[in-house]
């Protein structure tokens, strides 16, 4: 069981919006910048979103990631195949002295 | 480029030890705080240990503390992960991974890059 909560599974159509979301608690969320990862199929993880909303460099203005009080969400918008990926939301946890993880979630192109 | 490689993974039985490093190139590796990630396979992304820049600080999982140490070489560019006590729940791919932003607070960090990982197989 993660401390953080992500749905399992989205999915989605071309072109469309689809939005992830990443629930915590006030030791970690609700205290610490909140971060997102793209890993796709074989690869290692690549940070997509820093500091809850911060776009890093080379990374397509589609994503976008946004907090509110203990839960997070990431937004991708106009969906290519290229995105079907797994999504990680991560964060500092205060009560724990380390990172904690979402479970991850799948994200599907229809 | 920065870059980050890992190496020391493999088979190993239950109740074993294994050494994985992590050579740093491409920047002041003395300046960063580092992390080791951990992924079983078909599961998702577990921490398992940081280091800061001068090794003055260390935390671990509970999942491995007391089995595992981190440790640094600043003169090498090397990250280390000393693993004994080993148990089948810890197979997984090791990465290792270097704090953002070498100027902010641990705590409102994150990870970038990462390296390509490591297989670590416990089993007899």
């Amino acid at each position: 069981q993660s401390v953080l909560t992500q749905p399992p599974s989205v999915s989605e159509a071309p072109r469309q919006r689809v939005t992830i979301s990443c629930s915590g608690s006030s030791s970690n969320i609700g205290n610490n910048a909140v971060n997102w990862y793209q890993q796709l199929p074989g690869k290692a993880p690549k940070l997509l979103i820093y500091y809850d909303d911060l776009l890093p460099s080379g990374v397509s203005d589609r994503f976008s990631g946004s907090k509110s009080g203990t839960s997070a969400s990431l937004a991708i918008s106009g969906l290519q195949s290229e995105d079907e990926a797994d999504y990680y939301c991560a964060a500092w946890d205060d009560r724990l002295n380390g990172w904690v993880f979402g479970g991850g979630t799948k994200l599907t192109v229809l | 480029e920065v870059q980050l490689v890992e190496s020391g993974g493999g088979l190993v039985q239950p109740g074993g030890s294994l050494r994985l490093s992590c050579a740093a190139s491409g920047f002041t590796f003395s300046s960063y705080s580092m992390n080791w990630v951990r992924q079983a396979p078909g599961k998702g992304l577990e921490w398992v240990s940081y280091i800061s820049s001068s090794s003055s600080t260390i935390y671990y999982a509970d999942s491995v503390k007391g089995r595992f140490t981190i440790s640094r070489d600043n003169a090498k560019n090397s990250l280390y992960l000393q693993m004994n006590s080993l148990r089948a729940e810890d197979t997984a791919v090791y990465y290792c991974a270097r704090e953002g932003d070498s100027g902010a607070e641990y705590r409102n960090n994150w990870f970038d890059p990462w390296g390509q990982g490591t297989l670590v197989t416990v089993s007899s």
